[in-house]
């Protein structure tokens, strides 16, 4: 059974960098032909996909958020990862972890609460 | 980018009602790469429909999906107590994803 789950700090200071990581078990990142995402969801509010690595390496991240943000992957690991740099509180939301492909995002972690604030 | 918007916004109806949600999209959408999510309060989002119509592993036949070019519909034949939640729905287009702001349906 394929589980992820998101991991790091659940405060922030704004202007500084949010990094989350989403360890990977049930499967090899590297083998399959799966994207791995970020989604976010903000307190009381809707989904917003932040950005997906591919097992290959390759990126495709929401226009708003491409400037201050990096996503990628680590085979040895098994793991992926975001940064998103100079937040603000507008960053402050859930962070999901998810496995995706061009059709759905089926299997998400429990989401992790991220905070910016000083 | 594609904008997906979701109505209604909130809808309450009572255990054993037929709903029907919608969802419209900016551009059309591929049938491949259309989905729906169900959130239930203080839970991770769990995939309902992908392609438009087929059900995800375990989903129960009382929910089914619609649609094509620009205008999709999730539809619940007979509510059931456990179907409050939030309601979303999501699609692909040129390397991009993107969710609609969800529907929230609540039980009478």
């Amino acid at each position: 059974q394929l589980q992820l789950q998101e991991s790091g700090p659940g405060l922030v200071k704004p202007s500084e960098t949010l990094s989350l990581t989403c360890p990977v078990s049930g499967a090899s990142i590297s083998s399959t032909n799966y994207y791995w995402g970020w989604i976010r969801q903000p307190p009381g509010k809707g989904l917003e996909w932040i950005g997906s690595v591919f097992s290959s390496g390759s990126t495709s991240y929401n226009p708003p958020l491409k400037s201050r943000l990096t996503i990628s992957v680590d085979t040895s690991k098994n793991h992926f990862s975001l940064k998103l740099t100079s937040v603000t509180a507008a960053d402050t939301a859930v962070y999901y972890c998810a496995r995706h492909d061009y059709k759905a995002f089926d299997y998400w972690g429990q989401g992790t609460l991220v905070t910016v604030s000083s | 980018e594609i904008v997906l918007t979701q109505s209604p916004g909130i809808l309450s109806l009572s255990p054993g009602e037929r709903v029907t949600l919608s969802c419209r999209a900016s551009q059309s959408v591929s049938s491949s790469y259309l989905a729906w999510y169900q959130q239930k309060p203080g839970q991770t989002p769990r995939l309902l429909i992908y392609s438009v119509s087929t059900r995800a592993t375990g989903i129960p036949d009382r929910f089914s999906g619609s649609g094509s070019g620009t205008d999709f519909s999730l539809i619940i034949s007979r509510l059931e107590p456990e179907d409050s939640a939030v309601y979303y729905c999501q699609q692909y287009d040129s390397s991009l994803w993107t969710f609609g702001q969800g529907t929230k349906v609540e039980i009478k």
